[in-house]
């Protein structure tokens, strides 16, 4: 079975600094790769994806995410956060097949301090 | 213009109860979802319509019955509301096969007292 993991449930950063949210993998075959953000009391937002290509995947609001074959990982990065990132990540998998499920981890609180 | 609307917001309803959520998305999409958030901010997917065909049914209670009347809507229908029920339910769509994202809505936050 496809799944996503991510292994922090918060990451605590201050503003002006780099941040990471981490993300694995295991997926059967070439993954489809997603993350979301969702502010409090809100929906879910799409950042970016990887379906294909280039490793390093651009995103919305700054955000980039690099693909890793060799360590089944889908890392999150922004080289400075902002206090308004503030909110929680998920990674997602989207499953082969005619299901088109989308798969989701267990979500990363991401904290920045002012 | 709203890709995905979900109504209603806010659902505050008393134990044994029936009650029901509307989805509807306007992107032409031939795929939708219902998502459960739990306490945990767990998300797991629930239901999948493909052009109003059931796709993906879950380990999810009888008391929970989707409904498509078209591809552009997809409703959940819950019977005999339990405590454990209360949570936001998303609704999303997606266009399948294809490289496309999930479009969700603004979820639907249950309350069961």
């Amino acid at each position: 079975a496809q799944s996503v993991a991510q292994p922090e449930d918060q990451v605590n950063v201050a503003e002006g600094n780099p941040l990471t949210v981490k993300c694995t993998y295991s997926v059967s075959g070439n993954p489809y790769l997603f993350w979301y953000v969702q502010y409090p009391n809100r929906g879910l937002q799409f950042l970016l994806k990887y379906i294909t290509g280039d490793n390093l995947v651009k995103g919305s609001y700054g955000f980039e995410a690099e693909f890793n074959k060799s360590q089944t990982s889908f890392h999150l990065k922004k080289p400075s956060a902002l206090v308004s990132d503030s909110a929680l990540y998920f990674c997602a998998v989207r499953e082969p097949g005619a299901t088109n499920k989308l798969i989701f981890g267990t979500g990363t609180l991401l904290a920045v301090q002012p | 213009d709203t890709a995905v609307s979900q109504t209603p917001k806010y659902l505050v309803t008393q134990m044994g109860n029936d009650k029901s959520i509307k989805c509807e998305q306007n992107l032409g999409h031939d795929t939708m979802y219902w998502y459960k958030q739990d306490s945990k901010k767990f998300l797991k997917i629930m239901f999948s319509y493909n052009n109003k065909e059931l796709i993906i049914n879950e380990t999810v209670p009888n008391r929970f019955s989707p409904k498509s009347p078209d591809k552009a809507h997809l409703n959940l229908h819950i019977n005999s509301l339990e405590l454990g029920d209360s949570a936001v339910y998303f609704c999303a769509s997606s266009q399948a096969g294809t490289s496309g994202d999930w479009v969700f809505g603004p979820g639907t936050r249950l309350t069961v007292l």
